[in-house]
């Protein structure tokens, strides 16, 4: 298994550019999550989904838009990128939402925005 | 508020001594509590977690952590760290919905 797999692992983009985050995994999880990386701030959750179809919003979830159309995708959208929107995002997945269940992460994509 | 703390931005342990990389929380009910190692330019990756039980739990490279409800604690431990070990350490408590990240402990073991 490879695991959640993440693509581009870097990107650099203008203001007002829009571009889309892949993430897959392949542990048929349902449970899928988006996280951003800011430096000294631990992760936040951006959205979230519990399912083909069935998504939801997390602490930071401005500026970003999802979508999950099968169980193995979750991508994550930027229409309109803002320098507030440079960080590291991760993607997660889990078996289930158990408060036990442990989360799944990909390697990142660092994004900056300029 | 549910929240995780890390009271410390960074760990400096030579190689062969013990370490301890802390975390308190403040989640309700049981909590349910995990560490994650971020090695550079990696993803997170699962050591260990808490869920009910003994308070010593065991997990992956030789790191165990000790729960301790009545000082709300969960700190991670190694007895003999490696320089192999320096890495980014994230602890992580479950709300009802989510994982609540603390800010992380860069660890760095020295030769």
């Amino acid at each position: 298994n490879a695991g959640v797999t993440q693509t581009p692992k870097f990107r650099i983009l203008k203001i007002g550019q829009s571009m889309t985050l892949q993430c897959t995994q392949d542990m048929n999880h349902n449970y899928m999550y988006w996280y951003r990386q800011d430096p000294g701030m631990g992760l936040k959750l951006i959205y979230y989904s519990v399912g083909a179809g069935i998504t939801d919003k997390g602490e930071v979830p401005n500026g970003y838009n999802v979508s999950r159309s099968t169980t193995e995708d979750f991508p994550l959208r930027l229409e309109l990128a803002a320098p507030s929107q440079t960080s590291v995002y991760f993607c997660a997945s889990s078996k289930t939402s158990g408060r036990s269940e442990t989360q799944y992460f990909g390697p990142g994509t660092r994004l900056l925005v300029l | 508020a549910q929240s995780v703390a890390q009271p410390e931005d960074q760990v400096n342990v030579a190689e062969g001594n013990p370490l301890t990389v802390k975390c308190t929380y403040s989640v309700s009910g049981n909590p349910y509590l995990f560490w994650y190692v971020q090695y550079p330019n990696r993803g997170l990756q699962f050591l260990l977690k808490y869920i009910t039980g003994d308070n010593l739990v065991k997990g992956s490279y030789g790191f165990e952590a000790e729960f301790n409800k009545s000082q709300t604690s969960f700190h991670l431990k190694k007895p003999s760290a490696l320089v192999s070990d320096s890495a980014l350490y994230f602890c992580a408590g479950r709300d009802t919905d989510k994982l609540i990240f603390g800010t992380g402990t860069r660890l760095q073991v020295f030769p």
